[in-house]
């Protein structure tokens, strides 16, 4: 298996712009999760999906976030508009019921 | 707010030192506890799941154990390599949720 796979990989926007990110989890895992990495706040959880049902998106910032997960091989992370503080490594991560996360690559995002 | 904790927040050693960190979390509610190797420019990677009260795992070098009654678990690398030098993260588990919270992790470097 590939792993998880996270695109694009590197993202650079201007304040305004909407971004999606997008992951396909490793293939049979009912878990997915999207992860924002800051210096300030360390690794943080903004929502997780079970089985392609958000069961936790208390950790999204604000509305300008959103996540969908159509399908058990697609999930997409949209923010919009974007601002400057959205600037983080994003990740996603799946899991096989309740055991070890395996994380993507993450995405680079840079909001000017 | 559940906190964890992991200290020291860095650790700089010699080649072939014997060397140890902790994490602290909270001791109710206790369900799992992971540990994470990540190396720069990677992506984080699992290392351990613990759930039992006195787990010891083991792998290769590396060995954790577990305390839940006190909320705490020590990583241990025996023998340190260049290798090793990476951030380790601990992640709690609490409850019936998948939702892991993670410490700010402790960055170590091996020096040659």
């Amino acid at each position: 298996d590939a792993g998880v796979i996270q695109s694009p990989r590197h993202e650079v926007t201007e304040m305004g712009q909407e971004v999606t990110l997008r992951c396909k989890p490793i293939s049979g895992h009912d878990y997915l999760f999207w992860y924002r990495q800051t210096m300030m706040r360390g690794l943080e959880l903004l929502i997780y999906f079970n089985n392609n049902v958000p069961i936790d998106d208390s950790g999204m910032p604000e509305d300008r976030f959103s996540a969908k997960m159509p399908n058990a091989s697609f999930s997409t992370l949209k923010i919009q508009p974007s601002e400057p503080r959205d600037s983080a490594v994003y990740f996603c991560a799946s899991s096989l019921r309740e055991g070890e996360q395996f994380f993507g690559p993450g995405t680079r995002l840079t909001v000017l | 707010i559940l906190n964890v904790e992991q200290s020291p927040q860095s650790l700089h050693v010699q080649e072939g030192d014997s060397t140890n960190f902790t994490c602290s979390f909270p001791s109710s509610n206790f369900y799992a506890l992971h540990w994470y190797r990540w190396e720069t420019a990677k992506s984080p990677e699992a290392l351990f799941v613990m759930t039992l009260n006195g787990d010891e795992k083991k792998k290769g070098r590396i060995s954790a154990t577990l305390n839940t009654k006190e909320g705490y678990s020590y990583l241990y690398i025996k023998g340190s390599q260049p290798e090793d030098s990476a951030t380790y993260l601990c992640a709690f588990r609490g409850g019936a949720t998948n939702k892991l919270i993670f410490g700010t992790g402790t960055l170590l470097a091996v020096q040659p």
